[in-house]
């Protein structure tokens, strides 16, 4: 099975930061990583697919990058609607997410 | 505009029955394999089952195989879980998401829908 690990699991940050999340995997997927954010009470919304392709409507300040096993997702400009929780998600084989890192303020 | 309604969900006692729909719109249903994800309360993601576009194709992870079961009807723009054989660790808010292709396998997640909360409980 695949398994998936991000870091941190919690960051704390200020409007304006460039914020980098890690994500990895215990064995090579390809560039078959996405990316989602999740707000409390909502469902996920796809951000990245294909490790640094951007979904349809996302900010250009969201950003994503790697390959094999490690992955980064990089916000250049953190904006208060960024205040949530992001999960890496593997669909290389079957789906694995990562445990998600809450982004929070500071 | 894509929309996923998601029903069914409720209180079940440990080894009950639920069955949950979702009703799809917006797109061709029938161009696109759908999944199920949960979410146990204040935990991550886990994903569920994925179908392919035709129901040919189903896949279940190991934590539900044998219990739950994954289903279509493109005639009616549906998608269904029938689950039994309930467990405590089965609560949890279920997700309906529509794949990027026809495909199940490396199919990903990219519309959701807003969830029904299952709670397993005596």
């Amino acid at each position: 099975d695949i398994q998936m690990t991000q870091s941190p699991s919690t960051l704390s940050a200020s409007v304006g930061d460039r914020v980098t999340i890690t994500c990895r995997a215990n064995q090579s997927i390809s560039s078959w990583l996405a990316w989602y954010q999740q707000k409390p009470g909502k469902a996920p919304k796809l951000l990245i697919y294909k490790a640094s392709t951007l979904q349809s409507g996302v900010p250009s300040r969201f950003s994503g990058s790697g390959s094999g096993t490690e992955f980064t997702l990089t916000i250049s400009s953190l904006q208060p609607d960024d205040f949530a929780t992001y999960y890496c998600q593997q669909f290389n084989s079957y789906w694995t997410f990562g445990q998600g890192t809450k982004v929070a303020i500071k | 505009e894509v929309q996923l309604l998601e029903s069914g969900g409720g209180l079940e006692q440990p080894g009950g029955s639920l069955r949950l729909s979702c009703a799809a719109s917006g797109f061709t249903f029938s161009d696109y394999a759908m999944s199920w994800v949960r979410q146990a309360p204040g935990k991550g993601l886990e994903w569920v089952s994925t179908i392919n576009n035709s129901g040919g194709s189903i896949y279940y992870a190991d934590s539900v195989k044998g219990r739950f079961t994954i289903s279509r009807d493109n005639s009616d723009n549906a998608l269904y879980l029938q689950m039994n054989s309930l467990r405590v660790e089965d609560t949890a808010v279920y997700y309906c998401a529509k794949g990027d292709t026809a495909t199940a396998m490396l199919t990903l997640f990219d519309f959701w829908g807003q969830g029904t909360l299952v709670t397993v409980s005596s």
